[in-house]
């Protein structure tokens, strides 16, 4: 079955620290992953996605994630961390047929402290 | 571009009694998610619509659990009777077709949590 794992469930970091959160799938085949985030009391929200190409893919807000097809690994990653980065993060991946829904990791608590 | 509307947001009911929740995803978009999101957990997938077809079902608990789409726009799930299990937010998801370079980027309405006592 297909499956989509996140390494960390809970990660606090300080202000400017670097960051990256593991995700690992086992999809056969062709792919697409996201990265989704959820602020407190929000919806969720895509990060950033990989469909082909470079695997190296930037999104939004400074985040990227680099596609390791050899490790089945799709890491989120961020140079600095801030404040408003406080969230819930969600590594997602489907079959790439076009008419699949999402699977979801377990997702990574966030907590940036000033 | 409005986004997808739930509603209600907040739902709290007994055991055993039924509830709804209704769903308008985002305008021209065919297909249509409802994920179950239990505390701690990432969104599973119930239902998958394609216009006002059930494309995948395979985790919806149908003896009581059932969902519809029945014009291919806005769609309800139902719960009767409720479990205490399943107290969760109910995430509503639309992406415009099964064309593969759209295939993916899901965009999510804000949910609605339902608490079972």
């Amino acid at each position: 079955a297909q499956s989509v794992s996140q390494h960390n469930h809970h990660v606090i970091l300080s202000e400017a620290a670097s960051l990256e959160l593991g995700c690992n799938y086992s999809y056969g085949g062709t792919v697409n992953l996201f990265w989704y985030v959820q602020y407190p009391g929000q919806h969720l929200q895509l990060l950033l996605k990989y469909f082909s190409g470079d695997p190296l893919v930037k999104g939004i807000k400074g985040f990227e994630a680099e596609f390791i097809k050899s490790k089945f690994s799709f890491n989120l990653r961020k140079p600095s961390v801030q404040w408003s980065d406080t969230a819930e993060y969600f590594c997602a991946g489907d079959s790439g047929g076009g008419a699949d829904g999402l699977t979801f990791g377990k997702g990574t608590h966030l907590i940036i402290q000033p | 571009e409005a986004g997808v509307a739930q509603s209600p947001r907040y739902k709290i009911i007994e055991k055993r009694q039924s509830v709804a929740f209704w769903c308008n995803p985002i305008s021209g978009h065919a297909t249509l998610y409802w994920y179950q999101q239990i505390l701690g957990q990432g969104p599973k997938l119930l239902i998958q619509f394609q216009n006002n077809g059930v494309v995948d079902d395979s985790q919806l608990p149908k003896d009581r659990f059932s969902a519809e789409r029945l014009k291919g726009v806005d769609s309800t799930l139902k719960i009767q009777p409720a479990k205490l299990e399943d107290s969760a937010v109910y995430l509503c998801a639309s992406r415009p077709g099964p064309r593969p370079f759209q295939a993916g980027e899901l965009f999510f309405g804000e949910g609605s949590r339902l608490t079972v006592l």
